[in-house]
């Protein structure tokens, strides 16, 4: 079974750096491109970047370019969203999703990693 | 940047209602368009994806349809599993981008 576990929920001051997790299992981990999308409270759903463990190629939506990284680590099929330094409006739940090509459908989903930016 | 907008934000239907969704994008994107359903407190799943093709396993009330600007999102007789929000999103060049979402009421 396809399988995308998230880490849990984090509660951060602002100015704090974070790295959230998206552990894989089920099937062939380089095969496919994974993306983060994110949600604020109440909000919709936004594009944050897609990489391709294969080969580490990363892009970013210029909305998120240079306020996030995006990893990959082969050997524990998983993927990671790191932050340098949140901010309050960081706040929000992320998800991680799978597709089979850069430009096409998510097809699994992570059940979220709500993240809390408060003083 | 694709802008996509859909319509309407909000949308309040019973149960066998015949509900409609529209969804434009701001250049052509050809059949390069996804819908996903939300329900509260889950992640989305896929419902139909390449404008009008229903992921496996979603039932035929669900259609898509459309191509170029201008889709449309349809579920034919409303069920109460149904109840949901709905985004439609376009793969045709990054950044990949959603439109706001349809609360289906």
């Amino acid at each position: 079974d396809v399988h995308l576990e998230q880490s849990g929920a984090e509660v951060k001051k602002p100015g704090e750096s974070l790295n959230i997790s998206c552990k894989t299992s089920g099937f062939a981990f380089t095969d496919y491109y994974f993306a983060w999308v994110r949600q604020m409270p109440g909000k919709g759903l936004e594009w944050m970047g897609i990489i391709f463990p294969g080969n580490s190629d990363t892009r970013y939506s210029p909305s998120f370019q240079g306020r996030v990284t995006i990893s990959a680590d082969k050997s524990f099929t998983t993927v990671y969203l790191q932050w340098s330094s949140l901010q309050a409006s960081d706040t929000a739940l992320y998800y991680c999703a799978r597709t089979a090509m850069i430009l096409h459908h998510f097809d699994s989903w992570g059940p979220g990693t709500l993240v809390t930016v408060s003083t | 940047d694709i802008q996509m907008t859909q319509s309407p934000s909000s949308l309040s239907a019973s149960v066998g209602d015949r509900v409609t969704i529209t969804c434009r994008a701001s250049h052509d994107i050809n059949y390069s368009l996804n819908w996903y359903q939300q329900k509260p407190g889950r992640a989305p799943k896929i419902v139909i994806y390449d404008a009008s093709i229903l992921d496996t396993g979603v039932p035929s009330r669900f259609s898509g349809s459309g191509s170029g600007t201008d889709f449309t999102f349809t579920i034919s007789s409303l069920q109460p599993e149904d109840i949901a929000t709905y985004y439609c999103q376009q793969y045709d060049s990054l950044p990949l981008t959603f439109a706001g979402g349809t609360k289906l009421e």
